[in-house]
């Protein structure tokens, strides 16, 4: 079957622009994760969604929303971005409602860089 | 969950076995130690995971030990396909994020 599919898979953008991302997981996971990875703090984690609710969210500002559909696609909202918000963004998809008990598929991510 | 400590760098001869280690000294008993590994510029990938038991798959074998304090990753024929950053995760049956460390970075040297 497909692996986790994230487009775009680069994209650049202006200060103060607001970007979509998109995540389609793997056709029957339910629950999807996502993280940013910068060189200065790896990777961390960003919110995850399980039945279109979000269930966990990290330590991200308010400028940082995300949504998941009815068919498990989620998609992260970045508005007004910084410079510092230029990362790569990965996408997670697992099986059952708790990962503790399966593993993560990640995407390849999406390259954003602020400029 | 559990925090993990993991050595900076490794480097591992190419056909030899990579022994990657992992403390988790403040683990808990309902606590999965997984194990993801990311190659360049690449999503992380799932490699193995285990509660209490030894662990094998086509990728890996996990060890841990018995009071469950430390963990042992092991490649058995290291490939250069190999190189990449290893992380080990302590995780929660109830926790719905992982949390990367800084992980181990595996050169395997031709």
């Amino acid at each position: 079957k497909a692996g986790v599919t994230q487009t775009p898979r680069y994209l650049i953008k202006t200060r103060g622009q607001q970007v979509t991302l998109s995540c389609s997981p793997i056709s029957g996971h339910r629950s999807v994760s996502w993280y940013q990875q910068t060189p200065g703090q790896g990777l961390q984690f960003l919110f995850e969604y399980f039945s279109e609710t979000q269930r966990n969210k990290g330590n991200f500002p308010g400028r940082f929303s995300g949504r998941q559909f009815s068919n498990s696609r989620s998609e992260m909202n970045v508005s007004t971005l910084e410079l510092g918000d230029s990362a790569l963004y990965l996408c997670a998809s697992s099986e059952h409602p708790r990962v503790g008990n399966t593993e993560a598929f990640f995407g390849q991510g999406t390259r954003l860089t602020v400029v | 969950d559990a925090k993990t400590t993991q050595p900076t760098s490794m480097d591992c001869a190419e056909g030899r076995a990579a022994n990657l280690p992992c403390n988790h000294s403040t683990i808990s008993g309902n606590e999965y130690v997984y194990w993801y590994r990311q190659i360049h510029s690449q999503g992380p990938q799932y490699i193995i995971h285990g509660l209490k038991n030894n662990e094998t798959n086509e990728m890996a074998s996990l060890i841990i030990t018995e009071d469950r304090k430390s963990s042992t990753l092991i490649l058995p024929h290291a490939t250069l396909r190999d190189t990449a950053v290893y992380y080990c995760i302590v995780l929660g049956a109830g926790s719905y994020q992982l949390t990367f460390g800084k992980g181990t970075k595996l050169s395997v040297i031709p």
